[in-house]
């Protein structure tokens, strides 16, 4: 059964960092592209970042460029998301998800919630 | 970047009622959209990609239609469990990938 797992989120104050992770299981990571996508309280969903199973190209939205890393390890079957210089707006359920094809969204974490907030 | 715009917002129908959703792609994205079913506290399941491959598992009252820019998710009798949130997603090429704003169908 294909499972993926976050953990990492919690409150922290604008500004601060914090990294999120992902544990894949069930499948083999190292044959998937990954992404990351979150979605504001009471608010729609926004993709956030992707990496290919090799960590080879990566993307970013406008909205986290600069301040987002995604990264993986593919021999510990996790995908992570270091997130730098919070902002309130950065506020959301963060879900890590299996790429079907190109994007589409096969399978998705249960979610971790990151407050920003002082 | 590529809008997606939903129509409608919320939806109010019966059970039994065939129920449409359109999403409107700002340029066109051949066939490179998804829809993914929402329901309160929990994460999307994908049901329908590449415009109208109905995702492995989803029932067949779910499909898809359309292309370019112009799509439909259609409900063909819509059961107690269909009640929760729909969104689409572009993924052509990179854009980046964007999403519609969601389309909320509640029991009438």
């Amino acid at each position: 059964e294909v499972q993926l797992v976050e953990s990492g989120g919690g409150l922290i104050q604008p500004g601060g960092s914090l990294r999120l992770s992902c544990a894949a299981s069930g499948f083999t990571l190292s044959s998937y592209s990954m992404n990351w996508v979150r979605q504001a309280p009471g608010k729609g969903l926004e993709w956030v970042s992707y990496i290919t199973s090799v960590g080879s190209i990566i993307y970013y939205a406008d909205s986290v460029k600069g301040r987002f890393t995604i990264s993986r390890d593919n021999a510990k079957n996790s995908l992570y998301l270091q997130m730098d210089s919070l902002r309130d707006e950065d506020t959301a359920v963060y879900y890590c998800a299996r790429s079907k094809g190109v994007a589409a969204l096969d399978y998705w974490g249960q979610g971790t919630l990151v407050t920003v907030s002082s | 970047d590529i809008q997606m715009t939903q129509s409608p917002s919320i939806l109010s129908a019966f059970v039994g009622d065939r129920v449409t959703i359109t999403c409107r792609a700002s340029q066109s994205i051949s066939i490179w959209l998804a829809w993914y079913q929402q329901k309160p506290g929990k994460a999307p399941k994908l049901l329908i990609y590449k415009a109208s491959s109905l995702e492995s598992g989803v029932p067949s009252r779910f499909s898809g239609s359309g292309s370019g820019t112009e799509f439909t998710l259609t409900i063909s009798s819509l059961q107690p469990d269909d009640f929760a949130t729909y969104y689409c997603q572009q993924y052509k090429s990179y854009s980046p990938w964007t999403f519609g704003q969601g389309t909320k169908v509640e029991i009438k």
